[in-house]
């Protein structure tokens, strides 16, 4: 299986700054397409996760501009510009180009 | 808005069978997309069961393939998840959701169910 390696696993953040989640996978999930197969999803407390970025670097629909995502390969990032109290919750990576699809462990960003 | 409802037994008892499904509503199954069974045990990060295309191609986790069988009823609109001989580590909230391509991009989640496994 691919493994994902996210960094940090807790995340503190003060409300208006910037923050930066990494995400390792132990084998490229760059396909022939161009794509890289590289998804972040958020999890609120209590909800189901919801998606942020897919293929890497694509923002999912209705999702705020202060959300990026970046990386290729092996290595990616996910950035927000300018943390707000409602990004409270859990970030998972997710590679599904090599089956089983596979989740990093998650990082948990909180308000200071 | 395409829309994904689980279903099933909230407690099962152990070395018995977890049997969900999941209704998709707003949109047909029967669409080049692979629906996949997630789950999540409390305070623990996700896990991928496996994967079915309507035409019935699935894919499954090597480590629950043994026990994992996934279905589709396309006349239902509706994918099922079957794992046998549960041990209180099945015990989790269980997700179905729609890959948008391949095996990745989970584009819509449903709410989630939680199965207890307990006698």
């Amino acid at each position: 299986d691919v493994v994902m390696t996210q960094f940090p696993l807790s995340l503190p953040v003060t409300p208006g700054e910037p923050a930066s989640i990494s995400c390792r996978s132990s084998q490229s999930v760059l396909h022939t397409n161009g794509y890289n197969y590289l998804d972040w999803y958020l999890q609120k407390p209590g909800q189901s996760p919801q998606l942020l970025i897919y293929l890497g670097s694509n923002r999912a629909s209705g999702v705020p501009d202060r959300f990026s995502g970046g990386g290729s390969g092996t290595e990616f990032t996910l950035k927000i510009s300018r943390v707000e109290a409602e990004d409270v919750g859990v970030y998972y990576c997710m590679q599904g180009l090599h089956s089983p699809t596979t989740f990093g462990q998650g990082t948990r960003l909180e308000i200071e | 808005q395409l829309q994904l409802q689980e279903s099933g037994p909230g407690l099962v008892k152990p070395s018995e069978t977890l049997s969900l499904t999941c209704t998709v509503s707003g949109g047909s199954i029967s669409t080049d997309n692979y629906w996949g069974w997630i789950r999540q045990p409390a305070g623990k990060g996700l896990e991928w069961i496996g994967g079915i295309h309507y035409t019935g191609t699935t894919y499954y986790n090597p480590s629950l393939r043994s026990r994992v069988t996934i279905s589709v009823d396309t006349s239902k609109n509706q994918f099922s998840l079957k794992l046998t001989s549960v041990t209180a580590a099945d015990t989790a909230v269980y997700y179905c959701g729609k890959h948008e391509m391949w095996l990745v991009s989970l584009h819509f989640w449903g709410q989630g169910t939680q199965v207890t496994v307990s006698s």
